[in-house]
């Protein structure tokens, strides 16, 4: 899977534990998506970036804090998280936010993330 | 609002028969559709999207899927199921307007291929 990359691919943390995701697409995309894929619920939109500029924040906790230096990495950086934030989280890529009708996101295998 | 429903959680089918997946979906305007599968510990893959031209889809691995929009329905189907199509299959509705991007993912459908 070289289109979109994650690191690290498991992550067992502590609830006083700062982490960080990392996700990189070499697609040359524009917009990038955080998901979280828990067990038994449809999986969730957790952030957009555009341009490196955040469109979407859908309700989420300020323990989860993303970071978008470029158009080709985006960060998920965590700290004091609850037990019920472990779930596999998803990176996501696609060529135009706005053309989402017709534009493929591409997802990278995500990171594992278990919070003791 | 828009929605979308996989009506099985799980399907279990012998390897060398038909799969079939079924999606309902609802919308006040002609919606573009997807097909996603995830194998354990990957990401999602596309296996094929409809988008308002041909309404019978062919994707990969021999995947394939129809859009009938008086049953509102994109079912996901195959002849002949192989072991490697053990996966969970997830059925995606795409924004009906211009000037919105969110997907709305269905629950998905585990599918199961006994030997």
């Amino acid at each position: 899977e070289t289109g979109v990359t994650q690191t690290p691919r498991h992550l067992v943390m502590g609830m006083t534990n700062k982490k960080s995701l990392k996700c990189e697409q070499h697609l040359g995309h524009n917009a990038m998506y955080w998901y979280k894929q828990s067990a038994k619920k449809p999986l969730e939109l957790m952030f957009v970036y555009n341009f490196k500029e955040q469109t979407e924040n859908n309700s989420v906790p300020s323990r989860f804090s993303p970071e978008c230096p470029n158009s080709s990495h985006l960060f998920l950086h965590l700290h004091t998280l609850q037990p019920e934030d472990s779930a596999l989280y998803l990176c996501a890529s696609s060529q135009e936010l706005y053309r989402a009708r017709t534009d493929t996101q591409y997802f990278g295998p995500g990171t594992r993330l278990t919070v003791l | 609002a828009q929605s979308v429903t996989q009506l099985d959680s799980h399907v279990s089918v012998s390897e060398g028969t038909p799969v079939l997946l079924r999606c309902n979906y609802s919308s006040s305007y002609s919606p573009s559709l997807f097909w996603y599968v995830q194998h354990p510990n990957k990401g999602l893959q596309l296996l094929l999207k409809y988008t308002s031209a041909a309404t019978l889809v062919k994707g990969i691995n021999g995947f394939e899927a129809e859009f009938k929009k008086s049953e509102t329905s994109f079912h996901l189907t195959k002849p002949s199921a192989h072991m490697s199509d053990a996966a969970e299959y997830f059925c995606v509705v795409s924004p009906f307007r211009s000037g919105t991007y969110k997907y709305i993912f269905g629950t998905g459908t585990r599918l199961k291929v006994l030997a």
